[in-house]
């Protein structure tokens, strides 16, 4: 499968802890983003990425959130000190760098944090 | 901020009944690009299409089809005899720079 993939696909953790997830973009694409998806509404952007240079930042990204995609490829999405506001779908997608792009989206990761 | 409104929460149907989603977006871009994305119960998004602003040509892919009103920032979204396998939450989307800003969605059921 040449799809967007995502691991984990659920993650339940304790308010406080650490949580990262990564994302594996379809292989030629070379814009990756992140989004988040809360129940009831549609996804929200955090940031994208083009190779590896992070070109933008929702404000919705704090502190506590950092992501990466250290040699173009793959990316990965950290929350330090989780909090229950923080349990949603992350989605991850990628495309080319052409015109609009239409973005592929990956499975994503359901986050609870209890 | 450039809102994408899909004020149709949830919509309920008959099997083999025609329907059409609304979405009405907000931008001051002169060329943008607008997407429709499905969202099954299992969860992934699913890329439907993608109108550049520039063509205001109607498109239709099977039973869907899409009406795209640059008069009225519209585009909306209809499926001819809907089916079971139809129902889904819809998303309508605008690009706006490099990120898809979506609507709420409106949740599509198809009952038989």
């Amino acid at each position: 499968d040449t799809g967007v993939s995502q691991n984990p696909r659920h993650k339940i953790t304790k308010r406080g802890q650490n949580v990262t997830f990564r994302c594996d973009p379809i292989s030629e694409h070379n814009r990756l983003y992140w989004y988040r998806q809360t129940l009831g509404q549609g996804p929200e952007f955090l940031t994208y990425f083009q190779n590896e240079a992070q070109l933008e930042k929702s404000r919705l990204l704090s502190d506590r959130f950092s992501a990466e995609r250290p040699k173009g490829s793959f990316s990965t999405l950290e929350i330090q000190r989780t909090e229950q506001g923080d349990s949603a779908m992350y989605l991850c997608a990628s495309s080319l760098v052409s015109g609009a792009g239409e973005q592929f989206f990956g499975p994503g990761t359901r986050l609870t944090v209890l | 901020a450039q809102k994408v409104t899909q004020a149709q929460t949830e919509i309920s149907v008959v099997e083999k009944e025609d329907v059409t989603l609304d979405c009405v977006y907000e931008t001051r871009d002169t060329t943008y690009y607008l997407f429709w994305y499905k969202q099954p119960p299992s969860g992934e998004l699913v890329f439907l299409i993608r109108r550049n602003s520039f063509d205001e040509q109607n498109e239709i892919s099977g039973r869907y089809s899409w009406n795209f009103q640059k008069s009225t920032s519209s585009f909306n979204f209809t499926i001819t005899a809907s089916q079971v396998v139809d129902s889904a939450v819809y998303f309508c989307a605008r690009q706006g720079a490099q990120k898809l800003v979506f609507g709420q969605g409106t949740r599509l059921t198809i009952n038989p």
